[in-house]
């Protein structure tokens, strides 16, 4: 298997645009996290989803910020509109069932500059 | 306060140990896991350890687990320079993992 894909790799934006993320699980896996890393609050959960059912959104900060998980293999972030402190690293991480959901495994990330 | 504490910084000589140390406060997990996140890249899990274990011991790696006094550190045995990364200490709580706030641990030649 691949592992988790995320893309874009990098995204660079202006404020007030829409962005959208996007990340491919690893097959079989059920459960799908957003995590979003910066300096300043180190990694911080977004969003996990169960079976594409989300489960846990107390972490997304605000009504810009959105996720789906139209099917297992596919899950997107999206951000609208885009603001400069929403510049970070967001990973997308997959695990294989509640009995090891502890056990992550990270995408690469997306690095986002919103300018 | 915070709920997993790290030190932000580590440095270390080739060759010499690295110990990276992790404090928390509440843990009711069954796990506790160390994660390592290289330059440019996602985390990944190193290893971890049965709460009810005081170490456990996986190659150059040694987990130790002091649940009285709430202390779990790894320590890096013959320090290489492809341990530069970034490690974590991670927790489930409420039924999500929570990371500390990551070492950097930095290798001198």
């Amino acid at each position: 298997d691949a592992g988790v894909i995320q893309s874009p790799r990098h995204e660079v934006t202006e404020m007030g645009q829409e962005v959208t993320l996007r990340c491919k699980p690893i097959s079989g896996h059920d459960y799908l996290f957003w995590y979003r890393q910066t300096m300043m609050r180190g990694l911080e959960l977004l969003i996990y989803f169960n079976n594409n059912v989300p489960i846990d959104d107390s972490g997304m900060p605000e009504d810009r910020f959105s996720a789906k998980m139209p099917n297992a293999s596919f899950s997107t972030l999206k951000i609208q509109p885009s603001e400069p402190r929403d510049s970070a690293v967001y990973f997308c991480a997959s695990s294989q069932d509640s009995a090891t959901n502890e056990k992550l495994f990270f995408g690469s990330g997306t690095q986002l500059s919103v300018l | 306060g915070e709920d997993v504490e790290q030190s932000l910084f580590l440095s270390v000589r080739e060759g010499d140990s690295s110990v990276i140390n992790c404090t928390y406060t509440d843990s009711s997990s069954t796990y506790l896991y160390w994660y390592k996140q290289e330059p440019g890249a996602g985390l990944q899990l190193l290893t971890y350890i049965f709460s009810n274990m005081d170490m456990k011991q996986d190659q150059r790696l040694t987990v130790l687990l002091n649940k009285k006094d709430k202390h779990l550190s790894l320590r890096i045995a013959d320090t290489q320079t492809g341990d530069s990364a970034i490690y974590f200490c991670a927790f489930p709580r409420e039924g999500k993992l929570t990371f500390g706030t990551g070492t950097r641990l930095t290798i001198i030649p």
